[in-house]
């Protein structure tokens, strides 16, 4: 099955400053590569995403890069704001075949005004 | 459009004690997942179901007992609840194809086992 790690576990950055997690997986097969974001007291939410054809994706202040040879992916939060505290979460994943998505340890995120 | 809701947000039970985790949503999707969270363990699958009458197990199975009877619901059960099971629970459901594989996730079930 697919092994998860998320790096670091919990990250402080200033507010405007930028802020970077990764992921590594095991499995080669993953094809998906989600970012989910959990407020205090709400369920995760997605944030962005990035297939196994595309190396990069932006979306205003968040961006998700892919390696897939080296089996990781990562998120970028520019100029960060109080709002972007929150726990950050990955879960590759195939898209077919299977439907167990197997979230990493997650990564704490404090943006300090 | 009330997307993923979860009964009760919060509850206390007793060792021993039963109690069934209530998820209903209204996205007409498929697919639908059981997690739990504890503090520094993440999301950890507990049963998933690919469909109407079908339930499969997850990384932490033991202990839960799941029931898909209906497409829009899924239920969570335990029929002994232990302190080790006092943790967050979160429902979720996806449309399960490969172009729709984004999880929508509930509020939140909060129990405590004494």
């Amino acid at each position: 099955g697919e092994n998860v790690e998320q790096h670091p576990s919990t990250l402080s950055v200033q507010e405007g400053d930028s802020a970077v997690i990764k992921c590594t997986y095991s499995d080669s097969a993953s094809n998906y590569f989600p970012w989910y974001k959990q407020e205090l007291g709400k369920g995760p939410q997605l944030i962005i995403d990035i297939r196994s054809n595309v190396g990069e994706k932006k979306d205003q202040r968040i961006a998700v890069t892919l390696n897939k040879t080296a089996k990781h992916f990562s998120l970028h939060i520019t100029e960060t704001q109080p709002e972007d505290s929150a726990v950050y979460f990955c879960a590759p994943h195939l898209t077919w075949g299977t439907y167990k998505y197997i979230f990493g340890t997650g990564t704490r995120l404090k943006v300090l005004a | 459009n009330a997307g993923v809701t979860q009964t009760p947000k919060f509850r206390v039970l007793k060792t021993g004690q039963s109690m069934t985790l209530l998820c209903a949503q209204d996205m007409n999707h498929e697919y639908m997942y059981w997690y739990r969270q504890d503090p520094g363990m993440g999301l950890r699958l507990i049963h998933y179901s690919v469909g109407e009458g079908t339930t499969a197990k997850g990384e932490v199975p033991d202990g839960y007992n799941v029931s898909r009877l209906k497409k829009q619901n899924f239920l969570l059960g335990l029929e002994s609840a232990a302190p080790s099971q006092t943790s967050v629970y979160f429902c979720a459901s996806s449309y399960g194809t490969s172009g729709n594989v984004e999880l929508f996730f509930g509020e939140g079930s909060r129990l405590t086992v004494l």
